[in-house]
């Protein structure tokens, strides 16, 4: 099993830029979760899907970012236009049964720098 | 917001010693986790506790819960210098969401 797996690993660019984050959850995984890092706040829930449809999207900070899961195997998440204070590590995470009964298995992140 | 917050923020030992990590929380919970996460990396799950569960073990690691105090521990024994790492405790509640602490880094001296 390769674990979850988000591309690119580092992303620079400039502000007002749109940043396209991508993952691919483990196989067989029900539920895809994008959280954010920064120093400031630590680790922030954005949105989880369940099956593809989201769930809980109370987390994304404003209508510049947005979320998709096209099928089971592909998510993105989509900053246009990027701001400075979006930089951050964005992590997608997966797990079989939610987050309440099994545990959460990370990719190794996206470290966005918008300048 | 974050539900769990670690104690200490920072914690250096030397090989060999135990680690202790703690975690507060404010709201009933269905489960608590445990996180590593190395530089660089994403999290590592280590071990989940579930709400009717007093304690739990899994190599080097036991975790405590004690929901009446809303707080948790981590105690890592015998450490080593790949423990270095920092650790966070979640929290599961009903809506299959997890709610991070701040985190403790751990840095085991060799």
């Amino acid at each position: 099993d390769a674990g979850v797996i988000q591309s690119p690993r580092h992303e620079v660019t400039e502000m007002g830029q749109e940043v396209t984050l991508r993952c691919k959850p483990i196989s067989g995984h029900d539920y895809l979760f994008w959280y954010r890092q920064t120093m400031m706040r630590g680790l922030e829930l954005l949105i989880y899907f369940n099956n593809n449809v989201p769930i809980d999207d109370s987390g994304m900070p404003e209508d510049r970012f947005s979320a998709k899961m096209p099928n089971a195997s592909f998510s993105t998440l989509k900053i246009q236009p990027s701001e400075p204070r979006d930089s951050a590590v964005y992590f997608c995470a997966s797990s079989y049964n939610g987050a309440v009964y099994s545990p959460l298995h990370f990719g190794n992140g996206t470290r966005l720098t918008v300048t | 917001s974050q539900q769990g917050e670690e104690d200490p923020q920072a914690l250096s030992i030397q090989e060999g010693e135990n680690a202790t990590m703690n975690c507060s929380y404010k709201t009933s919970i269905n489960n608590l986790q445990w996180y590593r996460q190395n530089s660089g990396r994403g999290l590592v799950h280590l071990i989940l506790i579930r709400s009717n569960e007093r304690e739990k073990h899994s190599g080097r690691l036991r975790v405590t819960l004690d929901t009446s105090k809303k707080s948790s521990s981590l105690l890592i024994t015998a450490s080593r210098a790949a423990d270095t790492a920092s650790y966070f405790c979640a929290t599961g509640n009903a809506g299959n969401m997890l709610t991070f602490g701040g985190g403790t880094r751990l840095m085991v001296k060799p």
